[in-house]
């Protein structure tokens, strides 16, 4: 069956290091996003994607990194530049009828700083 | 500016009861409408959603809401929960004909069925 899948589910980073939350998605869906979910907050969005070798920043990108050499893929990389990473974290994508379908989600990566 | 308003954090029923979780937006173009359901440690999924034509929509799952265009809401309803519907809800608005490539999604409202 088609979907995204996220790894891993649970992440742990200590101070200053860097982290990669995958997303893989075989939906051949064009665009890819990645939000955050903190408690009582909704999601925000990190950064997209609607097209390989092409991505834009969210409303919080700071702090963030991503990469789209391959349609299938949307690595997130949490760097040290990110003061507060503890959260959930969701990957997402949309085909090309881009509004009609809504999005497909992952399910999920908890990143916690130890 | 685009927002989305869950008029209420927790909403907390008895099982076979009624429930309304409440769904208002701003624009000034014509929206795209969703409900997604998150159950926990999950990603969301999408519920039902309103594109065009019927106000009225409805989920295989026994839930159903309706775009108010005049009151600015979709409000998702039914008409006798289970405890199985325990969740978050997100409302989430698209903007524009051909829906942006960025959505707004609610803050969420956490629904808890009793036994």
């Amino acid at each position: 069956d088609g979907g995204i899948t996220q790894s891993p589910k649970y992440l742990f980073r200590k101070e200053g290091q860097n982290v990669t939350l995958s997303c893989e998605q075989n939906l051949n869906h064009d665009a890819m996003y990645w939000y955050r979910q903190d408690p009582g907050q909704g999601l925000r969005l990190i950064y997209y994607s609607q097209i390989v070798n092409d991505f834009q920043k969210g409303d919080i990108a700071e702090g963030y990194s991503v990469s789209r050499e391959k349609k299938e893929s949307f690595p997130l990389t949490v760097t040290s530049a990110q003061k507060n990473p503890t959260a959930f974290y969701l990957c997402a994508s949309r085909g090309a009828d881009r509004v009609l379908g809504g999005y497909t989600f992952g399910s999920g990566t908890r990143l916690t700083v130890v | 500016a685009q927002s989305v308003t869950q008029l209420d954090s927790q909403v907390p029923v008895f099982e076979e009861a009624p429930v309304e979780l409440r769904c208002n937006y701003s624009s000034s173009v014509s929206v795209y409408l969703f409900w997604y359901v998150q159950y926990p440690n999950q990603g969301l999924q999408l519920l039902l959603k309103y594109l065009s034509g019927s106000t009225l929509v409805e989920s295989i799952n026994g839930f159903e809401a309706e775009f108010n265009k005049s009151q600015t809401s979709f409000h998702l309803r039914k008409p006798s929960v289970h405890i199985s519907d325990t969740a978050e809800y997100f409302c989430a608005v698209s903007e524009g004909s051909t829906g942006g490539f960025k959505t707004i999604f609610g803050a969420g409202t956490r629904l808890f069925v009793k036994a």
